[in-house]
């Protein structure tokens, strides 16, 4: 079976902390694509992030970074100096070469406070 | 190309009518997703086109659901006989190949009273 767990339903930090959101997969597949999506209060969901699951090398964008380990099933996400603007619903999705379709978790809702 | 269209955006309709919404993908994306979220939850896939082919459909896909996607350019996503649990917003997505990242538009916000 191919899942995502998003287990922080909610997380609420103060401007300038660190946070780290978590995502765990679960797919048989040895080809599979990972992604992360940031759904703003606007609703539209907005594209972070793709890896591949040959490619464990962690990434970092500005504020932004991930980490990928294959042993752990995980691909996690922190933001760095979090800033109100950075308030929204954050989503993980996998996809896999034996399926067309983006599976997602259930999203993590974070608040930034002022 | 300014992205995923999808008209209407909101759409407020009486149970057991029939409701259009329609997408309109990246022009040069041959992969179209429909998916439909409710509040709280994540994304939940629906159908998916290759150009025109319907390659895949999800058992959330009942009966009175169907897509289409003529010529491989728009698609539309039709309910019939609406129900109150039809209420979501329904989200449609693009992309050139797969493992891409699929880009969504703003969605459709349903509203079945």
């Amino acid at each position: 079976a191919q899942k995502v767990t998003q287990a922080q339903t909610e997380i609420s930090v103060v401007e300038k902390e660190d946070v780290t959101l978590d995502c765990v997969y679960e797919t048989r597949d040895t080809t599979y694509y990972l992604f992360w999506y940031k759904q703003p209060p606007s609703g539209e969901l907005v594209f972070l992030i793709r890896r591949n699951s040959f490619d464990e090398q962690n990434e970092i964008s500005g504020r932004y970074s991930w980490n990928f380990q294959k042993s752990t099933s995980s691909f996690n996400f922190t933001i760095t100096a979090s800033q109100v603007v950075d308030s929204a619903v954050y989503f993980c999705a996998l996809t896999m070469d034996s399926s067309y379709k983006l599976i997602f978790g259930s999203g993590t809702r974070l608040l930034v406070r002022p | 190309d300014t992205g995923v269209s999808q008209n209407p955006r909101h759409k407020i309709t009486k149970r057991g009518q029939n409701v259009t919404f329609r997408c309109d993908p990246i022009s040069e994306h041959n992969r179209l997703y429909w998916y439909r979220q409710t509040l709280g939850q994540g994304p939940e896939f629906l159908t998916y086109f290759q150009n025109e082919a319907q390659l895949e459909k999800s058992r959330l896909l009942s009966d009175r659901f169907s897509a289409e996607r003529p010529k491989g350019s728009f698609s539309t996503l039709e309910i019939q006989r609406t129900e109150q649990g039809d209420s979501a917003m329904y989200l449609c997505a693009s992309s050139w190949d797969l493992g891409d990242e699929a880009f969504f538009g703003q969605g459709t916000r349903l509203t079945v009273v």
